[in-house]
């Protein structure tokens, strides 16, 4: 069966300092990878998505880049975190079908990121 | 554009009674639907899909159904529990957008016992 891991599930970092979240699923070859990240306000905004290695997708400009490095590996970096990049990150994945098409994702447990 | 959003932020219900889970989704939002289950300190949790050539989807205790004529979907879970207690998003995904999600804002599900 497919798994998702997430980690660290929390960070604590200093502004000005940089940032690597990291994101892998087994079982599946060739998912659709993406980020999102979850303000206190519940509704879940996505940042960005993978169809293949090497190729992002950015959904709104901000401090953040992603990354795919192998297959099954999502990176979510900074170089240097803003007071406003704090809140809950969480990783997904769906089969990929190129284009994305109409099938679920599935959700890693998220890493809770406060900036102080 | 795209939207998706649910009708209630909190829903509080009595152990063992139906809940209903209202959403709600613009004109170009309609091609394929999700709900997720969010509990505390966790991602969500797929339960249940419906695409749009369909009115109703039935799992394990709960039931989508698909109104396309007011653009409005529900998920009713039969004999809540307190462990069902959680919140509940609605995503969509637009016709043509490569599989993007767009999610509802969520509603708070809690069960008194």
């Amino acid at each position: 069966s497919q798994t998702i891991h997430q980690w660290p599930a929390t960070l604590v970092q200093p502004v000005g300092s940089p940032l690597s979240l990291e994101c892998t699923v087994e079982g599946t070859s060739n998912p659709n990878l993406y980020w999102y990240r979850q303000a206190a306000g519940r509704g879940l905004q996505l940042l960005f998505y993978s169809v293949g290695i090497g190729q992002i997708s950015s959904e709104v400009p901000q401090n953040l880049s992603a990354s795919r490095p192998q297959d099954r590996q999502f990176i979510l970096s900074s170089k240097k975190l803003l007071l406003s990049d704090s809140g809950f990150y969480l990783c997904a994945w769906s089969e990929g079908t190129g284009d994305g098409g109409n099938q679920p994702q599935h959700f890693g447990d998220g890493t809770r990121l406060s900036i102080l | 554009g795209e939207s998706v959003g649910l009708h209630l932020p909190t829903l509080s219900v009595q152990e063992g009674d139906n809940s209903i889970i209202n959403c709600a989704y613009s004109n170009s939002a309609s091609d394929y639907f999700i709900w997720y289950k969010q509990e505390s300190g966790k991602g969500p949790q797929f339960i249940i899909d419906i695409r749009s050539n369909m009115d109703k989807r039935q799992g394990q205790r709960v039931t989508v159904l698909l109104n396309k004529t007011v653009k409005h979907l529900s998920l009713q879970i039969a004999a809540t529990q307190p462990g069902d207690s959680a919140v509940y998003f609605c995503a969509g995904i637009p016709y043509n957008q490569g599989g993007k999600l767009i999610f509802g804002q969520g509603t708070e599900l809690s069960v008194k016992p």
